[in-house]
């Protein structure tokens, strides 16, 4: 079955410092991917997405680009901010057997900015 | 505002109670979901509805009843939940070809 890994933190780092958040998954079709975020007592929101191998996603300032030869999809930021702590989630969205799309999702990574 | 709402935003009920969670879109999905959140837990997907047909249900416990009359709406239905059950409940939808929205989530503690 489908499966994303990424690491679970917390990540804490400085205000404008440079994030990347790894994310490797396995499917065994042609995946979409996605990077939801989570700030606190909210649910999921869409962040970025790629639907396929070499596209860019990016929002924010956030960027992650679909690799297939490595099958990963690292979120990256140049400068965070502190508004930008929260949790991160990535995820992959395939069709199971009966022809549905279904959802994967990782465990989740908190990042902490502190000033 | 992500088009899809859930209510109540938080919920207390103790073991032999009987409540449902209420989930609604107008955003023209036809998949809808519920997925539980516990901390230090992966997001666990529960229940999948594709044009009001139940298409999974990742061996949740009977406790868990979720109905979906139509397109718009989802329940999960609870009755005689355990301590463990308290979790933030998430309810989603997606079109064909759309990314999932999420709800704010309902925040559930069973005493």
């Amino acid at each position: 079955g489908n499966s994303v890994t990424q690491m679970e933190g917390p990540v804490t780092l400085s205000e404008e410092a440079f994030l990347t958040i790894n994310c490797t998954y396995t499917a065994t079709g042609y995946p979409s991917l996605f990077w939801y975020v989570q700030y606190p007592g909210e649910g999921l929101q869409l962040l970025l997405k790629a639907t396929k191998a070499d596209d860019k996603g990016s929002n924010k300032g956030f960027e992650a680009t679909y690799r297939k030869e490595t099958t990963s999809f690292h979120l990256e930021k140049g400068s965070v901010q502190v508004s930008d702590s929260a949790v991160y989630f990535c995820a992959l969205s395939d069709r199971n057997s009966g022809g549905y799309q279904k959802v994967t999702f990782g465990i989740g990574t908190k990042l902490q900015v502190i000033p | 505002e992500t088009g899809v709402t859930q209510t109540p935003r938080h919920l207390v009920m103790g073991m032999t109670n009987k409540k449902s969670l209420k989930c609604e879109q107008h955003l023209g999905h036809n998949a809808m979901y519920w997925y539980k959140q516990s901390a230090k837990k992966p997001l666990e997907l529960m229940f999948v509805y594709n044009f009001k047909e139940q298409t999974e249900n990742n061996s949740v416990p009977s406790r868990f009843s979720p109905e979906c009359p139509n397109s718009s709406h989802l329940f999960l239905h609870l009755h005689t939940l355990q301590p463990e059950d308290s979790a933030l409940y998430l309810c989603a939808s997606r079109g064909a070809n759309t990314e999932a929205f999420f709800g704010q989530g309902t925040r559930l503690t069973v005493v």
